[in-house]
């Protein structure tokens, strides 16, 4: 089993839709999560951090988290064009390495 | 304020040589951290650094590679030698605490070892 594990998707949904892309991890001892956009060729950028169970607004954004489902999710709404990128969820272990682990991605393509 | 800066932003070198990448992390960063991206294996964390001190190095491939930071605003990793296997996007990032606080990237090294 992965430690981080996301649907590569593409998920596609149209312009004006809420993109809503899911990440689970397996270290129950995790404190830390983060959402990475990558455009291609490019590095990846922080969207979001979110270290509490509940809901974490930034503007468009909505970072989920449930420890207790494992599981961390972003909510992109009012989806642009411009959101479309690999969105890479990463996690940090409180055990071994104690160092973020990322998940594969999913690629979003959102249709004009 | 700068962000993370890596040189080169390209490589591309012969198998068998000496590769040497650098990394400029944000000023006031404690901890630096190297990556390496690829198709198949996506993001994985070759080693990182607090206060210019290793922490892990468990992701280091092989003894082909080595990374040092000599003081708080430079690290290199370098492989020796290097090999087509190795040909992938190499990503510096740095973060301001810890391992649990936002790393920032760079624009990272794309190598190609022919």
């Amino acid at each position: 089993q992965k430690e981080v594990e996301q649907n590569s998707g593409p998920l596609s949904v149209p312009e004006g839709a809420i993109a809503s892309l899911n990440c689970t991890y397996s270290d129950r001892g995790s404190q830390s999560f983060f959402w990475y956009r990558q455009y291609s060729g490019k590095s990846p950028e922080l969207i979001m951090f979110i270290y509490s169970n509940g809901d974490k607004e930034d503007g468009r954004f909505t970072a989920q988290l449930n420890k207790a489902s494992q599981y961390v999710s972003l909510l992109i709404r009012d989806s642009q064009p411009s959101d479309s990128a690999t969105y890479l969820c990463a996690v940090n272990t409180d055990t071994g390495r104690r160092a973020l682990t990322f998940g594969s991605g999913t690629r979003l393509q959102v249709q004009p | 304020d700068a962000g993370v800066i890596q040189s080169p932003r390209h490589e591309v070198t012969e198998m068998g040589q000496e590769v040497t990448l650098r990394c400029k992390p944000i000023s006031g960063h404690d901890y630096l951290f190297w990556y390496r991206q690829t198709m198949m294996r996506g993001l994985e964390l070759l080693i990182y650094f607090n206060n210019n001190v290793p922490i892990d190095d468990s992701g280091m491939p092989e003894d082909r590679f080595s990374a040092k930071m000599p003081n708080a605003s430079f690290s290199t990793l370098k492989i020796q030698p290097s090999e087509p296997r190795d040909s992938a996007v190499y990503f510096c990032s740095s973060s301001w605490t810890g391992t649990d606080q936002p790393q920032h990237f760079g624009d990272g090294t794309r190598l190609s070892i022919l």
